[in-house]
């Protein structure tokens, strides 16, 4: 366990179906992300959740929908995805920018296929 | 946008030889992070840079960042089969620097 806890592990979906893929974690970070690993491409960063900024990713498109409860929780919301959407999600979380910031801590992801 | 880039983009070495990747980032950056991925797994971070012209070591790895704060290398002498995998850096951005753009990585493989 890397302290940071995405579930699901793998994730098949449909176009039209409607999913959320969940993050956790309890090391006292008070920032947390969404990235995107495609094969053959840099990581992606989706989505950013921290004290100083909440940032709304302009260019993720709009079936992709964030949510972030609190310090220790994000979510991604999915619906009508696209088969180019298939891909691994990494949730990640680390000390806010006021703290020095420091490493990243990923979860293990969440394997995503859409048919 | 700020842009990372790394190279080589793949490197296939036999077991003892050292192995290099370098890192150039468009802008100046405040810090450079280097993470490893395993086959199947997730990033893992190894280490911060902050200091111009800063090296770090941890055993066989050594990190270094350049003068002007805009490149960076890592290099492991005597690669061992548990060093395959995939060595991204990244650098900070935006107002609050709390977005970290990744570098499309180095893949390594090591032939025993």
């Amino acid at each position: 366990e890397t302290g940071v806890t995405q579930t699901p592990r793998h994730l098949v979906m449909g176009m039209t179906n409607k999913k959320s893929l969940k993050c956790e974690q309890h090391l006292g970070h008070n920032a947390m992300y969404w990235y995107k690993q495609s094969a053959k491409k840099p990581l992606e960063l989706m989505f950013v959740y921290s004290l100083e900024e909440r940032v709304e990713n302009n260019s993720v498109p709009s079936r992709f929908s964030p949510e972030c409860p609190n310090s220790s929780h994000l979510f991604l919301h999915l619906h009508t995805l696209q088969p180019e959407d298939s891909a691994l999600y990494l949730c990640a979380s680390s000390l806010g920018p006021g703290q020095g910031m420091g490493g990243y801590t990923f979860g293990s992801g969440t394997r995503l296929t859409v048919v | 946008g700020q842009q990372v880039m790394q190279i080589p983009q793949y490197q296939h070495v036999q077991e003892g030889e050292d192995f290099t990747t370098y890192c150039n980032s468009s802008t100046t950056l405040s810090n450079i992070q280097w993470y490893k991925q395993r086959p199947g797994g997730h990033p893992v971070f190894l280490i911060q840079l902050v200091k111009s012209g800063e090296v770090k070591k941890q055993k066989r790895l050594t990190f270094q960042f350049g003068e002007a704060k805009k490149n960076s290398s890592l290099h492991i002498t005597a690669t061992q089969t548990t060093d395959v995998g995939t060595y991204f850096c990244a650098g900070p951005s935006g107002e609050y620097g709390n977005k970290l753009v990744f570098g499309a990585g180095t893949i390594l493989r090591v032939k025993s």
